[in-house]
């Protein structure tokens, strides 16, 4: 059973901090990632995705990827109250049209 | 620009009922799927398609259908309504394969 891990948390921290959302998953043929989040009762809303090995900015998200450990991670700077949400981490397998999710890890920013 | 349209937004369901949720999107995309989503769980597939006329399992596909006549409609058949299938369903498409999925509003079902 191919799986996607995360922390459910919650994980708190204060406003204008930085939060880091982590995700391992079983499947090392593993292609294309991507974080969505979601608020309550909504639909999830992509935030970054990422492919290769690295990092990858956009604002004040930044996505990062290691195939290697099986590890791919989104960092939130400056965290604001609004980014408080659940944070899906999905990844597309080898071989497969499935995008498998993650638990997801609710995020809350104090102000 | 509409996306990914679901109705209905809410329904109630008594055991043993059957219903068909309803799925479409006008970009044109190829890949569709259907997911659930239990309170404080992630997304589970039931279904997915990669084109008119092709669907295949998820990972939960028991007690749903589907099918996929054109390449912008895809509704879920449920057929003798069971508790158990009591969730948040949500359809979703993408263009290609590895692309961003867009989401559609979701549908949430209770079965009594």
């Amino acid at each position: 059973q191919k799986e996607v891990e995360q922390n459910s948390g919650p994980l708190s921290v204060p406003e204008g901090a930085i939060a880091s959302l982590n995700c391992t998953y079983s499947d090392r043929g593993s292609q294309s990632f991507f974080w969505y989040r979601q608020y309550s009762g909504k639909s999830p809303e992509l935030i970054m995705f990422i492919y290769s090995n690295g990092d990858k900015e956009d604002g004040r998200f930044t996505a990062q990827l290691n195939k290697a450990s099986q590890y791919v991670s989104l960092l939130i700077r400056d965290s604001q109250p609004s980014d408080s949400a659940t944070y899906l981490c999905a990844v597309l397998g080898s071989g497969t049209y499935k995008y498998i999710f993650g638990t997801g890890t609710r995020l809350k920013v104090l102000a | 620009n509409a996306g990914v349209t679901q109705t209905p937004k809410f329904r109630i369901l008594k055991i043993g009922q059957s219903m068909t949720l309803q799925c479409t999107q006008d970009m044109n995309h190829n890949y569709m799927y259907w997911y659930r989503q239990d309170p404080g769980m992630g997304l589970k597939l039931i279904y997915y398609s990669v084109g008119a006329g092709i669907t295949d399992k998820g990972e939960v596909p028991n007690g749903y259908n589907v099918s996929r006549s054109t390449t912008e409609d895809f509704p879920l058949r449920l057929e003798l309504a069971a508790p158990s299938q009591t969730s948040v369903y949500f359809c979703a498409s993408s263009y290609a394969r590895g692309s961003e999925a867009f989401f559609g509003q979701g549908t949430r079902l209770t079965v009594v």
